[in-house]
């Protein structure tokens, strides 16, 4: 089984700050990650993903993501926040298996002050 | 544009009444599923279809049923409403299960 543990449901940050939204996983298989974003009265966007390879992904709009598999965690990160960042981040898990399906986290919030 | 396209936007409904949202993907993809968003819930999965033809439950399928004609089209039907109900749906599709998946935009619905 797999599962998906984001820490906090609203993170606030100042403009020009960093931006740590995190994450934490459970699977008995190698895991896949990722981080999808929610503006206002739209879907869910992908912003990375990790399957193999290099733990160190980049995602759209500045943000990245490094998978530490002794943490079990995959947290993002954007190193100066935009008011534009502003929006809800969804973590999720799936496996290799083509029959898996993503779980989602329950999201966090972010807000940014000007 | 290539994409999901969810109708309608926003629907009233009163409780009792039988309601299909309808999903349309131009995508090709084989797997298609419906969540409904709910405050401090996150996305909680109904149903999914891992290619036509083929339907399975999620997390809470109770009051929903979907059915997988074609490739292209996977219609949510509430049979009766319930003010439970109450969310805002999403279609989403994915190449395969364990692929990124596309959203559509949602239907905000209110039963009332």
């Amino acid at each position: 089984a797999q599962s998906v543990t984001q820490l906090g449901s609203h993170v606030s940050v100042s403009e020009g700050a960093l931006v740590l939204l995190r994450c934490n996983y459970s699977s008995s298989v190698p895991p896949y990650l990722f981080w999808y974003v929610q503006y206002p009265n739209q879907g869910l966007q992908l912003l990375l993903k990790y399957t193999t390879g290099a733990t160190l992904v980049k995602g759209i709009n500045g943000f990245e993501a490094e998978f530490k598999k002794s943490e079990t965690s995959f947290h993002l990160t954007k190193p100066s926040a935009h008011m534009s960042d502003a929006a809800e981040y969804f973590c999720a898990v799936s496996s290799y298996s083509s029959a898996s399906k993503i779980i989602f986290g329950s999201g966090t919030r972010l807000s940014i002050r000007p | 544009i290539a994409g999901i396209t969810q109708a309608p936007t926003s629907q009233i409904l009163a409780a009792g009444r039988r309601m299909t949202l309808r999903c349309t993907q131009d995508m090709r993809h084989n797997a298609m599923y419906w969540y409904r968003q709910d405050l401090g819930l996150g996305l909680r999965l109904i149903h999914y279809s891992n290619t036509a033809g083929t339907t399975g439950k999620g997390e809470v399928p109770d009051g929903y049923s979907v059915s997988r004609a074609n490739t292209d089209d996977f219609p949510l039907t509430l049979a009766s409403a319930v003010p439970s109900q109450t969310s805002v749906y999403f279609c989403a599709s994915s190449p395969e299960g364990n692929q990124p998946q596309h959203f559509g935009d949602g239907t905000r619905l209110s039963i009332l």
